[in-house]
């Protein structure tokens, strides 16, 4: 199974670009990654998914190494509506097409004025 | 709107007693999961289904049973069996056919066990 590893915390301030970086050193050549956020009861969000490279959308960037053994989260301009624990996760596929995915403890991001 | 229900919001059991947790979801999707979260802690998958009338046990399986006899629907039943039941739960959907697609999450169910 793969496995990520991300920090259990980071601090950043309002406006401020927001990198978190997530290793994955055993991912599979079909795996995904996908980033998720979470606030304080209720269900993770998806933010953005990638397999190579970098992909943006209009909430995040996500970075990708050729190697893919790591990825990085970018978050531009945080708020502190951005305060939220942030789930990297790779695709564990399972027989058929749907993915089971692994949740680690996150990344708790707290953003302050 | 399209998205996923889950029931009640917060939930209050005896120890001892069976609960049913409802999930139901209107976004076609094929594939159900059902997630447990302790404080400050990620999430674990307890079981899943890919389709009606079939689903599989996930990492922590034990003490919980559930049932997939309609498409929208996937209840989760903690058992007496189940030691620490008191948690968050979390239900999620996906659409079948690509690699990893992405999953919905529902608002949750907070168990606690009195």
């Amino acid at each position: 199974l793969a496995k990520t590893t991300q920090p259990i915390s980071m601090d950043s301030y309002e406006g401020q670009e927001v990198n978190i970086t997530c290793s994955h050193n055993n991912i599979a050549t079909n795996d995904y990654i996908t980033w998720y956020q979470q606030f304080p009861s209720q269900g993770p969000r998806f933010i953005i998914q990638g397999y190579k490279t970098k992909v943006t959308n209009e909430v995040a960037s996500l970075f990708i190494p050729a190697d893919r053994k790591s990825s990085t989260l970018s978050l531009p301009r945080v708020s502190l509506s951005d305060t939220a624990v942030y789930y990297c996760l790779v695709g564990d596929p399972i027989s058929g097409n749907t993915g089971k995915l692994i949740f680690g403890q996150g990344t708790t991001l707290q953003v302050k004025p | 709107d399209g998205g996923i229900t889950q029931s009640p919001k917060y939930l209050f059991r005896k120890e001892g007693q069976n609960v049913t947790l409802s999930c139901e979801q209107n976004l076609n999707h094929d594939a159900m999961y059902w997630y447990r979260q302790d404080p400050g802690q990620g999430l674990r998958l307890i079981y899943y289904s890919q389709i009606v009338n079939d689903f599989q046990k996930g990492d922590i399986a034990e003490g919980y049973s559930v049932s997939r006899e309609k498409k929208e629907s996937f209840p989760l039943t903690v058992t007496s069996a189940q030691k620490n039941p008191t948690a968050f739960y979390l239900c999620a959907s996906s659409s079948s056919g690509t690699m990893n697609p992405e999953q919905f999450f529902g608002p949750g169910t907070r168990l606690t066990v009195l």
